[in-house]
């Protein structure tokens, strides 16, 4: 079955260094998404890439989809405290309903 | 109300308890899918609902979970005969349609503890 994976599993950074959690599937993806979630709450909906080669940005963020479509990562610049939480990547592919999360990234952002 | 509501937030159960949790999915979505949380893991799938027919159920790990829709609106996961393995948090999400590419919106979840 599709497998996605998702690097690193905790990263650290100092408030104002730059993040980037890589995700990888085992299958070629129609759709990938980022969600959210933060210290006890639930996932939340960030962004979904569709196209080949698609970069996104929101503010700080910016997401990107591989060429091949079977990759895709998430760059935060200048860290704030407000960015703490675990970021996961969705894959979906061959016309499945069924999303297959990544195990997540947290990021903990010291002051 | 705006969101997915999620019911109990809080579940304490005995091993071998029968429990209930509860899902109210956003008014109108015809999607509604069940997640299990382990702690520092991902959401794993358990059972996908597209209005009252339950589509896919490949997740549920036991013939112990069963859920529902009845009315194509709230859904019920039960789990019987509860062990201590299904200690976790289970997430509920809706979607506005059917098919790939549709955005979910989460519930807070049930937290589940299995003595």
């Amino acid at each position: 079955g599709q497998q996605v994976m998702q690097i690193p599993q905790y990263q650290h950074v100092q408030e104002g260094e730059d993040f980037t959690t890589y995700c990888n599937s085992s299958t070629t993806l129609s759709n990938i998404q980022w969600y959210k979630q933060r210290p006890g709450g639930h996932p939340v909906f960030l962004i979904q890439l569709v196209k080949s080669g698609e970069v996104k940005k929101q503010k700080r963020l910016t997401f990107q989809f591989g060429e091949a479509k079977k990759n895709s990562s998430l760059h935060i610049t200048a860290t704030q405290t407000t960015d703490v939480g675990t970021y996961f990547c969705a894959g979906q592919g061959g016309g499945s309903y069924i999303p297959t999360f990544g195990r997540g990234t947290s990021l903990i952002v010291h002051p | 109300g705006a969101g997915v509501s999620q019911s109990p937030r809080y579940k304490v159960a005995k091993r071998g308890q029968d429990v209930a949790l509860r899902c109210d999915p956003i008014s109108g979505h015809v999607s509604l899918f069940w997640y299990q949380q382990a702690l520092g893991q991902g959401p794993e799938f358990l059972t996908y609902f597209q209005n009252e027919a339950q589509l896919d159920k490949s997740g549920l790990p036991s013939d112990r979970f069963f859920a529902e829709r009845p009315e194509g609106s709230v859904s019920t996961l039960k789990i019987q005969r509860t062990q201590q393995e299904d200690s976790a948090v289970y997430l509920c999400a809706s979607s506005l349609a059917s098919g790939t590419r549709n955005i979910q919106y989460f519930g807070a979840g049930t937290r589940l503890s299995v003595l």
